[in-house]
């Protein structure tokens, strides 16, 4: 089956720098990947995804991109801030048609932005 | 806009008992899955319901199962539990149509189980 795979554990970074999480996964036929943000008491929250036949995607500070030939995505933060603080999670599917298929996620990463 | 309700927020359970999880969508959503996250790892998946039919199941026990009810709310079930079962359980709805493939968590329902 499918295994995600997610680096760093643990990311701290300086207010204003950037921060990138990598993840890689395993079944070729995987074909979206979204990322979540998880802050302290809450359930996940959707910031961003990318689907198969897209390389890169970005929503003002957030990039995703994607590597289908080396099976590995990455989740870009620019311009931290320390509300971005949280954990963030990686996920793949096998979405097809009108269904979202069931999501595997990575083990998370820690992010840490300091003022 | 309302997002996804689960409840209880909390429940503390002790081994051998069972335990009633309750979930309403995101409304217009008809899609909805169960994950259980155990501390200081990512979701994993148990089941995926839509239409009131079982779509996809995790790698489970049977103590564990669930349904959807025709207004699209669902519950999860687990019998005869266990220290393990200790986790957040959290609920995701999805649209579910052509190209449709967002899933959008909800609080989640703590559960201690000594």
């Amino acid at each position: 089956g499918e295994n995600v795979e997610q680096h760093p554990s643990t990311l701290s970074v300086q207010e204003g720098d950037s921060a990138v999480i990598k993840c890689t996964y395993s079944d070729s036929a995987s074909n979206y990947f979204p990322w979540y943000k998880q802050e302290l008491g809450k359930g996940p929250q959707l910031i961003i995804d990318i689907r198969s036949n897209v390389g890169e995607k970005k929503d003002q500070r957030i990039a995703v991109t994607l590597n289908k030939t080396a099976k590995h995505f990455s989740l870009h933060i620019t311009e931290t801030q320390p509300e971005d603080s949280a954990v963030y999670f990686c996920a793949a599917s096998k979405a097809y048609g009108g269904s979202q298929g069931n999501l595997i996620f990575g083990k998370g990463t820690k992010l840490s932005v300091k003022p | 806009d309302a997002g996804v309700t689960q409840s209880p927020t909390h429940l503390i359970k002790t081994r051998g008992q069972h335990v009633t999880l309750r979930c309403s969508p995101i409304s217009g959503h008809k899609s909805v899955s169960w994950y259980q996250q155990v501390l200081g790892q990512g979701p994993q998946f148990i089941f995926q319901y839509y239409e009131k039919e079982e779509r996809g199941r995790g790698n489970f026990p049977d103590r564990f199962s669930a349904r959807q009810f025709p207004n699209y709310s669902s519950e999860l079930n687990v019998n005869a539990l266990l220290l393990g079962d200790s986790a957040l359980y959290l609920c995701a709805s999805s649209p579910r149509g052509a190209g449709h493939y967002e899933q959008y968590f909800g609080p989640g329902t703590r559960l201690t189980v000594t």
